[in-house]
């Protein structure tokens, strides 16, 4: 069965930084390019980042280029978005994506992240 | 990037009766390999998305065969022939034709 759990959502101040994490389970991770994608609240879906099998390519929205790092770690079966300088219009719910081609097939639960003051 | 405009954006339903989201996108969404990457996506109330039809018009493992999709180039439209309490939730098209993948604004489907 395959599974996705992300992880390190949290509270925080404007400028500050959060490491989210997505535990992979149940499939090849090294098969398939990831993505997060971010639900705003009460609002709908938005793509943020996206990591191809190896971490060569890596793509961002334009709100989060500069800001945020996409990476992996295909050992542990880990996808990574390392968010810094965070902003009051970044809180939202953060999904981890499995990609096959042309379709979100899975996603995770969703980790909470709240910016602040 | 691609816009995704869906209508309506909410739909009030009869248990047992038929429902139908339309999607339209701002350009045309053939990829250059023939395909068309237009997926929609279920959201039930707390519950992360889920996909139930990708390319168009394949449902997606475990989806009930009342969901049906249709359309070419840049209209859409996803279909429910009889809908069920389950139903309830947000539906969402998408592309991922070009990226970035872009979102439909979501459709709330309530009894």
């Amino acid at each position: 069965e395959v599974q996705l759990v992300e992880s390190g959502g949290g509270l925080v101040q404007p400028g500050g930084s959060l490491r989210l994490s997505c535990a992979a389970s149940g499939f090849l991770f090294n098969d398939y390019w990831m993505h997060w994608v971010r639900q705003d609240p009460g609002k709908g879906l938005v793509w943020v980042s996206l990591i191809d099998i190896d971490g060569s390519t890596k793509m961002y929205a334009d709100s989060v280029k500069g800001r945020f790092t996409i990476s992996r770690d295909n050992a542990k079966n880990t996808l990574y978005l390392q968010m810094n300088s965070l902003r009051v219009d970044d809180t939202g719910i953060y999904y981890c994506v499995r990609a096959s081609t042309g379709r979100p097939d899975y996603w995770g639960q969703g980790t909470l992240v709240t910016v602040s003051s | 990037d691609i816009v995704m405009t869906q209508t309506p954006l909410s739909s009030p339903v009869t248990l047992g009766q038929p429902a139908s989201i339309s999607c339209r996108s701002s350009q045309s969404l053939v990829h250059i390999d023939g395909n068309i990457y237009l997926n929609w996506l279920q959201q039930r109330p707390g519950q992360p998305p889920r996909l139930l039809l990708y390319k168009v018009s394949n449902r997606f493992s475990g989806v009930p065969d009342r969901f049906s999709g249709s359309g070419t180039g840049t209209d859409f439209t996803l279909k429910i022939s009889r809908v069920e309490r389950e139903d309830v939730g947000v539906y969402y098209c998408m592309q991922a034709t070009q990226s970035p993948w872009t979102f439909g604004q979501g459709t709330k489907v309530e009894i």
